[in-house]
């Protein structure tokens, strides 16, 4: 069974970075890339990029470039999304995802979410 | 970017009753796909390649749609159905999601 463990909620202050973690199970990691999705309180989803852990590459949507770096340990079957010079506008919550077995380009699982809450 | 926009924002049904919501896309895609999201939980796969269900999704609800106009049908609202629902699209990068339809039940 396919599962995406992720790390638990963090408050963070306005400036600072914070790094989530997201752990794999039940496949082979290096099979599948890792998408992160940001879904702010009350608000809908958006696709944040990707991490192929088989070589390490990135594709991040523009808009979040330069505020999420994502890296990946093969040892550990964990990808991370750290996110820099937090302000209110980043306190949401960040899913990890993967597409399905069958090719179909959607995301088939989810992990249960970090909140993060960025506040002085 | 391709922009999804859902309809209505919010809607009510009572049980047994019908209930259709809209997913437009700014430009034409070749599939939607759907997800269903309780309040406090991740979002769930519920429909793919615009009218495949899911395993385990009950088969009152179903997908419709091309080009730019697609849909989700309930054939007979039931309580456990309440949720907000998100289309999504990988026709083009980068994947965008719809901003949602909460179904609440009457």
């Amino acid at each position: 069974e396919v599962q995406l463990q992720q790390s638990g909620p963090e408050l963070v202050k306005p400036g600072a970075s914070v790094k989530m973690s997201c752990k794999a199970s039940g496949y082979t990691f290096t099979s599948y890339v890792m998408h992160w999705v940001k879904q702010k309180p009350g608000q809908g989803l958006e696709w944040i990029g990707y991490i192929n852990p088989y070589n390490d590459g990135t594709k991040y949507n523009e808009k979040f470039k330069g505020k999420a770096t994502l890296t990946s340990d093969k040892s550990s079957s964990t990808a991370y999304m750290e996110l820099s010079s937090l302000t209110s506008e980043d306190s949401a919550v960040y899913y990890c995802a993967r597409l399905g077995n069958n090719g179909i380009a959607w995301f088939a699982y989810w992990g249960q979410g970090t909140l993060v809450t960025v506040s002085a | 970017q391709i922009v999804l926009t859902q309809s209505p924002a919010i809607m009510s049904a009572s049980p047994g009753e019908k209930v259709t919501m809209t997913c437009s896309a700014s430009s034409s895609v070749s599939y939607m796909h759907w997800y269903q999201q309780k309040s406090g939980t991740s979002p769930k796969r519920w429909i793919y390649d615009t009218s495949k269900l899911a395993s385990g999704v009950p088969a009152r609800f179903s997908g419709s749609g091309s080009g730019t106009s697609y849909s989700l049908t309930i054939s007979s609202m039931e309580a456990e159905d309440a949720a907000t629902y998100y289309c999504q699209q990988w026709s083009s990068n980068p994947p965008t999601f719809g901003g949602g339809t909460k179904l609440e039940i009457k």
